[in-house]
């Protein structure tokens, strides 16, 4: 059982439609982190949320830190082929003395021109 | 360079030969974190370095997978007596300071391996 369940596992949209990744869990994070990682590239941290309800605001994209910290969202609006690639969420449970990170196992995105 | 090494990128090992990966970090960051990579899925953790001292190798599949630090930069992942299943992207990722939960970690390229 993965601790951090990412949904949907696969996504193949059109340039310019809005897509959401969602990252959930039944464990407390104290800090939950998205990653894009292209092929042959290891992941590239994009932002960290840290307080419940958060929201967090890159460009395009919106991230948001659910009430109880147990779940998180990435919203990509108007979707660009630039934006493909695998997009991961990470975090270490609340009580980790460092950070050993786990990830969830991935929403693969791909956008089509 | 500025980010995260690691060598050699691609390695095709016969099932039972010993390997060795390289990861050279990012200049002055303590912590070192190895994560073990399947196709199409998110990175698992393998073993955390503070300077020299590994301190968490809980993640490690079995006792033929041994991780050094010596001297508290360079890092060598060694297998011994590969499998099939061992073949996956390893990663390094490292961080300036005492990791902590918030912490940045800066991954490199990784290093993809392949056993026949």
């Amino acid at each position: 059982t993965q601790l951090l369940e990412q949904s949907p596992q696969f996504l193949s949209i059109q340039e310019g439609e809005n897509l959401t990744v969602y990252c959930n869990s039944s464990s407390v994070f104290s800090s939950l982190q998205w990653y894009r990682q292209e092929p042959g590239e290891g992941p590239v941290l994009l932002v960290t949320v840290v307080t419940g309800g958060e929201v967090k605001k890159l460009k395009r994209l919106t991230f948001q830190f659910g009430d109880a910290r147990k779940d998180s969202s990435l919203h990509i609006t108007a979707a660009q082929p630039g934006d493909t690639g695998l997009y991961l969420c990470a975090g270490a449970p609340r009580g980790t003395s460092y950070g050993k990170l786990t990830f969830g196992q991935g929403t693969i995105l791909t956008v089509h021109p | 360079g500025a980010g995260v090494s690691q060598s050699p990128r691609y390695k095709v090992a016969k099932r039972g030969q010993d390997v060795a990966l390289r990861c050279d970090p990012i200049s002055g960051h303590v912590s070192l974190f190895w994560y073990q990579q399947a196709l199409g899925q998110g990175p698992e953790f393998l073993t955390y370095f503070q300077n020299e001292a590994q301190l968490d190798k809980s993640g490690l599949p079995s006792d033929r997978f041994f991780a050094e630090r010596p001297e508290g930069s360079v890092s060598t992942l060694k297998i011994q007596r590969t499998q099939q299943e061992d073949s996956a992207v390893y990663l390094c990722a490292s961080s300036l300071v005492l990791a902590k939960t918030q912490e940045t970690q800066y991954f490199g390229p990784g290093t993809r391996l392949l056993v026949l």
